[in-house]
């Protein structure tokens, strides 16, 4: 079964305005991290946020912000005030405790489109 | 500058000739890890490494190997490539037994089997 569900493949935003990827996951495992990165057309993965499953606060790195809803599992990516180097695809990303190989299972992912 | 590195970016080969990517760390990670990325199937772990010596298969280890004789250095090694093996690679580490850790992620290795 699909662990981590992105259901927006590609997504167009306008420069300065919010965008929100949707993310949900499946998992039976009481303790567990949510990952969002980043990859911009140069290819590497950049580490953006994470938020814990005990964690009572929605994370936030500066115009990042997880938006964390446990009972619905699921883990929404907000990016304010969109630049035109947000360009890139987002990958949400979960690991496990009672995953014996501290995988990051992955999402097929969403690529953002910033329009000037 | 905490790194991961991967070597070479870019790599054209020819079906059955045996080829290694290489990867280290420079973070102390215990931990060690391989992707794949293929277009709609995101990232799927190959091989993973929880300390020296200790490696086992991911979801897709069928033909790759891996080894760990140092801490810092964990080769991808395809003894006779396919061209199903066409993919762009990562090489990942972290701190082991912390799911807070996030992966830290080499540059990528973007190979081609002919």
């Amino acid at each position: 079964a699909q662990k981590i569900t992105q259901t927006q493949p590609g997504m167009f935003v306008q420069e300065k305005e919010a965008v929100t990827l949707d993310c949900t996951y499946d998992t039976s495992d009481p303790s567990y991290g949510l990952f969002w990165y980043k990859q911009p057309s140069s290819g590497e993965m950049i580490f953006l946020i994470y938020q814990g499953s005990y964690d009572q606060q929605n994370a936030t790195e500066g115009r990042y912000s997880l938006n964390f809803q446990k009972a619905r599992k699921s883990a929404n990516l907000v990016i304010s005030a969109s630049q035109l180097g947000d360009s890139a695809m987002y990958f949400c990303a979960m690991r496990e405790v009672l995953s014996n190989d501290y995988k990051l299972s992955f999402g097929a992912g969403t690529t953002v489109t910033v329009r000037a | 500058e905490a790194q991961v590195t991967q070597n070479p970016r870019y790599l054209i080969t020819v079906t059955g000739k045996k080829l290694t990517v290489t990867c280290s760390q420079n973070m102390n990670h215990e931990y060690m890890s391989w992707y794949r990325q293929d277009p709609g199937l995101g990232l799927r772990q190959i091989y993973y490494s929880m300390n020296v010596e200790v490696t086992d298969k991911g979801d897709v280890p069928e033909g790759y190997k891996v080894s760990r004789k140092e801490k810092r250095n964990f080769p991808l090694i395809l003894e006779s490539p396919s061209p199903n093996q066409t993919s762009l690679y990562f090489c990942a580490s972290s701190f082991e037994g912390k799911i807070n850790s996030p992966l830290h992620f080499g540059n990528g290795t973007r190979l081609t089997v002919t």
